[in-house]
């Protein structure tokens, strides 16, 4: 068990709309990645945060944003939804501030569809 | 941009038998590779990792071997049991941008 927990499960929104996804960690875990999975592709890097502060983004635009809270929980929010964020979103925890190279845990993710 | 490739959507192998799992990656500057498993419903599970700096890496049943000249890493299972039916994905990453590969579905036949 990682111990790595995500909420809801599963979500539908509409265009335009706005979602929060929330990831809660594992304890002593300082460094979070939110990953999103389109059917039939492999998780794509979105952000990573150590410590509260973003460490790292790859190539989504601003109205992906997120946050850290010191009790190891998280948030991954999207603005303006279109029909292509749906998709499943993954968060992964590890403890050091190199999380793509230490053990990163996954939880079992959000599944939002947007109409 | 694809930076890493599975090309093998689906691998079917008999129990006992070796599985052969691939992975190619075109951006040099990846220092470290990962594969994970996923089961349905359930986030992906890391399984065996490997640096840049070697080139082959065991753990029981779970061999990685990466060939830097060629950009290529592979996932050796044996002997192949039908618990180990699921999609494995490869990862490579630098400076904390991890890239995945979109997976291939193993199944292994009793």
């Amino acid at each position: 068990e990682t111990g790595v927990t995500q909420s809801p499960t599963h979500l539908i929104k509409t265009r335009g709309q706005q979602v929060t996804l929330r990831c809660s960690s594992q304890s002593g875990h300082n460094t979070v990645s939110w990953y999103q999975q389109a059917l039939g592709q492999g998780p794509q890097f979105i952000f990573q945060y150590y410590r509260e502060e973003e460490n790292g983004r790859g190539n989504f635009p601003p109205r992906f944003s997120g946050l850290q809270f010191p009790n190891y929980s998280s948030e991954l929010n999207v603005n303006a939804l279109e029909l292509d964020d749906s998709a499943l979103y993954l968060c992964a925890s590890s403890r050091t501030r190199q999380g793509s190279t230490d053990t990163q845990y996954f939880g079992p993710g959000t599944r939002l569809t947007v109409l | 941009d694809q930076q890493v490739k599975q090309n093998s959507p689906s691998l079917s192998v008999q129990e006992g038998r070796i599985s052969i799992l691939n992975c190619d990656y075109t951006n040099s500057m990846f220092d470290y590779f990962l594969w994970y498993k996923k089961y349905p419903a359930e986030g992906p599970t890391f399984l065996i990792s490997i640096s840049s700096i070697k080139d082959k890496n065991e753990d029981g049943r779970f061999t990685v071997f990466l060939n830097k000249s060629a950009k290529h890493l592979s996932l050796h299972i044996v002997p192949s049991q039908p618990g180990d039916s699921a999609v494995y994905f490869c990862a490579a990453s630098a400076h904390n941008d991890m890239r995945f590969g979109a997976g291939t579905r193993l199944t292994v036949k009793p």
